[in-house]
């Protein structure tokens, strides 16, 4: 699985939109980009994934640039809810089965 | 929506007990996971199952071991309990097609504490 960068930290003001960015230069042309969650003392959940298309879905948007190098989860209006560590990996797809592989993530922190 | 269920949130148990972990999915997968979490290690697989009574090792399976008699669960068993075992334990499952292909779907975790 190609390796991903993302900031350690972030904070959004509740009801403003949070742009998590994250970096996969070695991404491969079959693997996906898969972003998931951790709320605190809860189990990872999973948010959004995609190849090369923008996806959206009813909990946040993600944009894939052109390269495929970087992304960004987009929580279009944040809310208090939403603090969390947010995980962004990178798989192979057509693997069902396979260790997730959680880096350090971007701690997000949504203030009132 | 997929669940996964996870016998117990918190356990507190002592050194050299027998330790069941169960979990229980809904979704009819094939796959399912047992994890372990700690902080500044992230996410370790122990074991995870392809199939009823197939299993196959993590990347560190030592001092545990996994039971699958059916579909819908997984146990993680820990034989004899030991202090380096108290961590946030997370059970998984994914499904081989459609949407569920690739999206490991988690229960809330068991947190266990060995004393």
């Amino acid at each position: 699985d190609a390796k991903t960068t993302q900031p350690p930290s972030m904070d959004c003001a509740e009801g403003r939109a949070a742009n998590l960015p994250c970096n996969h230069s070695t991404i491969s042309g079959n693997e996906y980009v898969y972003w998931y969650r951790q709320i605190h003392s809860q189990g990872p959940q999973y948010i959004i994934h995609g190849l090369k298309n923008n996806e959206t879905n009813e909990m946040a948007s993600l944009i894939i640039t052109e390269d495929r190098k970087s992304s960004t989860l987009i929580l279009p209006h944040a809310t208090l809810r939403d603090t969390a560590v947010y995980y962004c990996i990178v798989r192979i797809g057509g693997t069902s089965y396979g260790k997730l592989t959680f880096g350090q993530g971007t701690i997000l922190t949504v203030h009132p | 929506d997929v669940k996964v269920t996870q016998s117990s949130r918190y356990l507190v148990k002592r050194t050299g007990e027998k330790v069941f972990l169960e979990c229980v999915q809904d979704m009819d997968h094939e796959n399912m996971f047992w994890y372990r979490q700690d902080p500044g290690l992230g996410l370790r697989l122990i074991y995870f199952s392809y199939d009823v009574k197939m299993k196959e090792k993590g990347d560190i399976p030592e001092g545990y071991s996994v039971s699958r008699e059916k579909k819908e669960r997984f146990s993680l068993i820990l034989e004899s309990a030991s202090t380096n075992q108290t961590s946030m334990y997370l059970c998984a499952s994914t499904g081989t097609s459609g949407l569920a292909k690739n999206i490991q779907y988690f229960g809330a975790g068991t947190r266990l504490s060995v004393l």
